[in-house]
């Protein structure tokens, strides 16, 4: 079945680094957007990042803008976040998520209808 | 890239009928046909209910429905069902390939 599962949360100093992983299953990976989005405990969604289907363009939100890369591999069917200078106000749960249609150009326009459960991401000194 | 304003609760009996509103700007629900809205469950993953303002994902229960007008969204859930208390957030193109979500909506069916 179509499935998405997060890895890579966990506890990290700010200032440091982390990558976060989703291994993709069940659907042709190539073929779809990808997204990142993340919510603060006891908060909202808040979207984060878009990687284009073929890998050809990425967007990001003002605020990781510089500081977190969206990237994917085809032959391992794994989405990526590799997140820079993190800040406390980076904690939060980050789920990957799949566009609804293949071969878009769209950042999560048409709806995002497959998401992970959520790796967890705390800043803290 | 501010989020969409939507009611923090609303509340329902079973059977009755609830609407949840998400307002945005002429530059995101107001300037594209592409409001979506996600159930959440506590502790688990977003769901897509509704995609560009009125469609229905294949296995969404028609008493889910989407609407807008002008700068407004609404989601509207007929024949309330326990299993409906969930937190519902709204989601619009902001353009310049920006996404935007509302705070959310906490609905409680009584």
């Amino acid at each position: 079945q179509v499935q998405l599962e997060e890895s890579g949360g966990g506890v990290v100093q700010p200032g440091r680094s982390l990558r976060l992983s989703c291994a993709a299953s069940g659907f042709t990976f190539s073929s779809y957007g990808m997204h990142w989005v993340r919510q603060a405990p006891d908060k909202g969604l808040e979207w984060v990042a878009v990687i284009w289907y073929d890998g050809s363009n990425e967007y990001y939100a003002d605020s990781v803008k510089g500081r977190f890369t969206i990237s994917r591999d085809k032959s391992r069917n794994t989405l990526y976040l590799q997140m820079n200078s993190l800040r406390a106000e980076d904690t939060a749960v980050y789920f990957c998520a799949k566009d609804r249609l293949r071969l878009t150009i769209s950042p999560g326009i048409y709806g995002m209808d497959v998401w992970g459960q959520g790796t967890t991401v705390t800043v803290s000194s | 890239q501010s989020a969409l304003t939507q009611p923090p609760s609303a509340s329902g009996s079973p059977g009755q009928s609830v609407t949840i509103s998400c307002t945005g700007t002429s530059s995101d629900v107001g300037g594209y046909n592409y409001v979506s809205w996600y159930q959440q469950h506590p502790g688990k993953a977003p769901k897509l209910m509704i995609y560009e303002v009125t469609k229905r994902p294949s296995g969404v229960p028609d008493r889910f429905s989407g609407s807008k007008s002008d700068n407004t969204a609404s989601l509207t859930v007929s024949g309330l069902q326990a299993e409906d208390e969930a937190d519902y957030y709204c989601s619009s193109y902001a353009g310049s390939n920006n996404l935007v979500f509302g705070g959310g909506t906490r609905l409680t069916v009584l």
